[in-house]
């Protein structure tokens, strides 16, 4: 099986940067999702890695290190409406389904 | 990205009773996926569903509580049958992307509360 492991709760400032961590411990890694879900809505894509290194998408980058088991997804200039959970899910074992992490719920204050 | 529409987005049933929810998807898709989301928990793959064959369960999830349907390449359903209070979670339909990374499109879910 898959074990991911993630923080159940952030806190931070509006305008400021946060980093949201997610180790896992997988054979045959094939690739790890970052979703964002907000509360009573599905979880939204937002970035995929399955080589090492950060993946930059606008506010948000991702980085990955296979070696490490270890991903983190970085949110710039943080926004109210970024309030919301975030999901890592990691893709391996011989499945092409990810497993989900329990999720880490950011709340962005004033 | 695939559009998921689901039905009911809400349901509160006695317990011992059964609920079907549907799941329509504005494309044809070869895999429909259906997931558990119980609260503060992860998503958590029930079974998968192909048209025209019986679906695959997770381990821990059995057909004869969860029994699902896949009549054609855009529509699948999900009975929750027999309802406990340990059922009432938020159950999501899923479909795979096309594409290299081949993400993941959830529908926004169906809150189901058992009393």
């Amino acid at each position: 099986g898959q074990n991911i492991d993630q923080p159940t709760e952030m806190t931070a400032t509006e305008g400021a940067i946060v980093q949201i961590n997610c180790t896992y411990q997988t054979s045959g890694f094939n690739g790890l999702f970052w979703y964002q879900q907000h509360a009573g809505e599905a979880p939204t894509f937002l970035s995929y890695n399955v080589l090492d290194g950060l993946e930059e998408k606008g506010r948000f980058s991702s980085f990955l290190s296979r070696s490490k088991g270890y991903s983190y997804l970085l949110l710039k200039e943080l926004q109210m409406k970024d309030s919301a959970s975030y999901l890592c899910a990691v893709r391996g074992g011989g499945s092409y389904i990810p497993t989900f992490g329990r999720g880490t719920s950011l709340i962005v204050h004033p | 990205s695939a559009v998921i529409s689901q039905k009911p987005s809400r349901d509160i049933c006695q317990r011992g009773t059964s609920l079907t929810i549907q799941c329509q998807v504005d494309s044809q898709v070869t895999m429909m996926f259906w997931y558990r989301q119980q609260p503060g928990q992860s998503l958590t793959l029930i079974a998968t569903a192909n048209q025209g064959s019986e679906a695959t369960y997770e381990s821990g999830f059995v057909i004869d509580k969860f029994p699902i349907s896949r009549p054609n390449l855009t529509f699948s359903t999900l009975t929750v049958s027999n309802m406990s209070p340990e059922d009432s979670s938020i159950y999501l339909c899923s479909v795979e992307g096309t594409g290299i990374t081949d993400t993941q499109y959830f529908g926004p879910g169906t809150r189901l509360t058992v009393l």
